[in-house]
């Protein structure tokens, strides 16, 4: 099974810091999707980058898709402890029936 | 109105017994899912149903059970639950093939003892 490579697992920062975390896949993705599951609740999905080199923002979260379609990043700017929860990326089913998850990065933002 | 709903959020149960998680969506997705969360927090594919139709049926072991009404509803039952089928299952919808996301129930907690 295809797994989605996410770094760093764990990440605990302080309120106000900037912070990236990044997905990878030795295969291209047809695109690629960013959810953010916090304590309790199911994955929401953020965004779906297509195009290789998009960019998207949403409010302070910038997603960026790899020139090549193999990586994406997620920076979040001045992050609140709102932004806590569980970062998932995802490659959305195209020629498959499955979507496939990377495992995930655990973001902690202390006040 | 709730998009994805399932039922209950917390199950705790004894070992042996058999139960049944509710999922439903008002959402007018043509395809539903089930998914197990461990510790790990990784989330792995149990099965998934597209218009009443089983497409997905991973390796999981056959007391799992999983039984869509119509295209609103998928359940799952659970026979001779095991101290390994602890973990937290999500119920999700989705328009198959769209490239939209999936939408989440908040999750059932199963706590077996």
């Amino acid at each position: 099974t295809q797994l989605l490579e996410q770094s760093p697992q764990f990440l605990s920062i302080q309120e106000g810091e900037n912070l990236t975390v990044y997905c990878n896949s030795s295969s291209v993705f047809s695109s690629l999707q960013w959810y953010r599951q916090e304590p309790g609740e199911g994955p929401v999905l953020l965004v779906t980058v297509v195009t290789g080199g998009e960019v998207k923002k949403l409010k302070r979260l910038t997603f960026q898709f790899g020139d090549a379609r193999k990586d994406s990043s997620l920076h979040i700017t001045a992050a609140q402890p709102g932004d806590t929860g569980l970062y998932l990326c995802a490659d959305p089913p195209f020629r498959t029936r499955k979507l496939i998850w990377g495992l995930g990065t655990s973001l902690a933002v202390n006040p | 109105d709730t998009a994805v709903s399932q039922t209950p959020k917390y199950l705790v149960t004894q070992m042996g017994n058999d139960k049944s998680i509710k999922c439903e969506q008002n959402l007018g997705h043509d395809t539903m899912y089930w998914y197990k969360q461990d510790s790990k927090k990784f989330l792995k594919i149990m099965f998934s149903y597209n218009n009443k139709e089983l497409i997905i049926n991973e390796t999981v072991p056959n007391r799992f059970s999983p039984k869509s009404p119509d295209k609103a509803h998928l359940n799952l039952h659970i026979n001779s639950l095991e101290l390994g089928d602890s973990a937290v299952y999500f119920c999700a919808s989705s328009h198959h093939g769209s490239g939209d996301g999936y939408t989440f129930g908040s999750g059932t907690r199963l706590t077996v003892v």
